[in-house]
């Protein structure tokens, strides 16, 4: 079955505020932890990456957690303004020498009200 | 540059009929991904192309198969449709260094009745 998942499927949030999102996972081989917004009758789009070595990576206005002992990641959004609006989905990349895989969770649906 | 683009942007099969999905990559990129999308769940890994070879594989029957160009194009096919074949089908392009940050097409919504 699947090695990464999402606590909670629903989140809403009030403009402005910081929105988190958490996922989980269960392979500790994963290489790369990635994050993706996919919006409504669009493909998924790259936000961030951390590698597993890694316990904190900061992008604009984004920034993920990586707990390797409880296997946890996180997806924290600062100020989020209703563009926020999409699902989110957790993903981990292993790697085979030159071969990769991503596998997806589920998805977090954000939604930012005004 | 045109980013990723897939074709058809809908299509709708009948059960046993074969179908054909075609992807071109974003200018530049090397590797495609083929990924299944069903309603309300994350992409599924179906394979990857890169130098016009199967690189990797996820857990998808042979009914899937698919196809890189020279010029980095994708094809996905699948054969014998079934009902729980109805999806969306995402292509996906990337350096191969770069295989985490994936460009994603807006995707196939495939309906098989």
């Amino acid at each position: 079955g699947e090695s990464v998942g999402l606590h909670l499927p629903t989140l809403s949030v009030q403009e402005g505020d910081n929105s988190i999102i958490n996922c989980a996972y269960s392979n500790s081989a994963s290489d790369y932890f990635i994050w993706y917004k996919q919006e409504s009758g669009k493909g998924p789009q790259f936000i961030i990456d951390i590698r597993s070595n890694m316990d904190k990576r900061q992008g604009q206005r984004v920034t993920v957690l990586l707990n390797k002992t409880v296997k946890h990641l996180s997806l924290q959004i600062a100020a989020t303004q209703p563009g926020d609006s999409a699902v989110y989905f957790c993903a981990e990349n292993r790697r085979r020498g030159s071969n990769y895989k991503l596998t997806f969770g589920k998805g977090t649906l954000l939604t930012v009200n005004p | 540059d045109a980013g990723v683009t897939q074709s058809p942007t809908h299509l709708i099969k009948t059960r046993g009929q074969q179908v054909t999905l075609r992807c071109s990559p974003k200018s530049g990129h090397d590797t495609v991904s083929w990924y299944q999308q069903a309603l309300g769940q994350g992409p599924q890994f179906i394979f990857q192309y890169y130098e016009e070879e199967e690189r990797q594989r996820g857990n998808f029957p042979d009914r899937f198969s698919g196809h890189q160009f020279p010029n980095y194009s994708s094809e996905l096919n699948v054969n014998a449709l079934l009902l729980g074949d109805s999806a969306l089908y995402l292509c996906a392009s990337s350096l191969l260094r770069s295989a985490n940050e994936q460009y994603f097409g807006p995707g196939t919504r495939l309906t098989v009745t």
